[in-house]
């Protein structure tokens, strides 16, 4: 059975820095990119970013939405993906899916894990 | 990027059929065979319906079905059941290897 789970969301204040975690089982965790995608309270999907394989040096991409504060790392030895999220804004609150890639589809995804940024 | 254009509601009759679309450009839904579908049921996490078009996931069913024509892709669900109720979205490749969601259409089973 496949298992993604997140973990790292909470309350934060405005500007500090965040560290997401997800950990996957069930599948060739190192044969897949990982990304993660956000949902704003009662609004649509934004993806991020993604992390391809160790073949590909862990190269990154990111949304050009995101602005340069999002960083997207994986450790394959523990079947993790990370997403470090810098300055942090009131308008990151929402729902972060890690998810698993293959060809521009997101075939698993964890529960979300909900980060709310308020003073 | 610009997020793609979908409806933001849609509704049918148990029995019916319903079409969803979803409108890029040419840098993306029109130049991408890489549109997928997601069914996201309330308080849940989206799950994958169709890839690359018009495929299908392992264990989804049939009545799910998928198309392209220029840049619009669109999604149709034949035969509503009352379980279809959910938000739905699209997404597409776009023109610097990235990602690119749909706004959402949040079907109705009346």
């Amino acid at each position: 059975e496949v298992q993604v789970v997140e973990s790292g969301g909470g309350l934060v204040q405005p500007g500090e820095s965040l560290r997401l975690s997800c950990v996957a089982s069930g599948f060739t965790f190192s044969a897949y990119y990982m990304g993660w995608v956000r949902q704003a309270p009662g609004k649509g999907l934004e993806w991020i970013g993604r992390v391809r394989l160790k073949t590909d040096r862990y190269n990154t991409l990111y949304a050009a939405s995101m602005g340069g504060r999002f960083t997207i790392s994986r450790d394959d030895s523990k079947a993790s993906a990370y997403l470090h999220i810098n300055s942090l804004k009131i308008e990151d609150t929402a729902v972060y899916y890690c998810t698993s890639e293959n060809w521009y589809r997101f075939d698993y995804w964890g529960q979300g894990t909900l980060v709310t940024v308020s003073s | 990027q610009s997020a793609l254009t979908q409806p933001p509601s849609a509704s049918g009759s148990p029995g019916q059929s319903v079409t969803i679309s979803c409108t890029g450009s040419s840098n993306d839904v029109g130049d991408c065979n890489y549109v997928s579908w997601y069914q996201q049921l309330p308080g849940k996490a989206p799950k994958l319906i169709i890839y690359e078009v018009t495929k299908r996931p392992s264990g989804v069913p049939d009545r799910f079905s998928g198309s392209k024509s220029g840049n619009t892709a669109s999604l149709t669900v034949s035969g509503l059941q009352a379980e279809d109720e959910a938000d739905y979205y699209c997404s597409s490749c776009g023109d610097i290897d990235n990602i690119v969601f749909g706004r959402g259409t949040k079907l109705s089973v009346l």
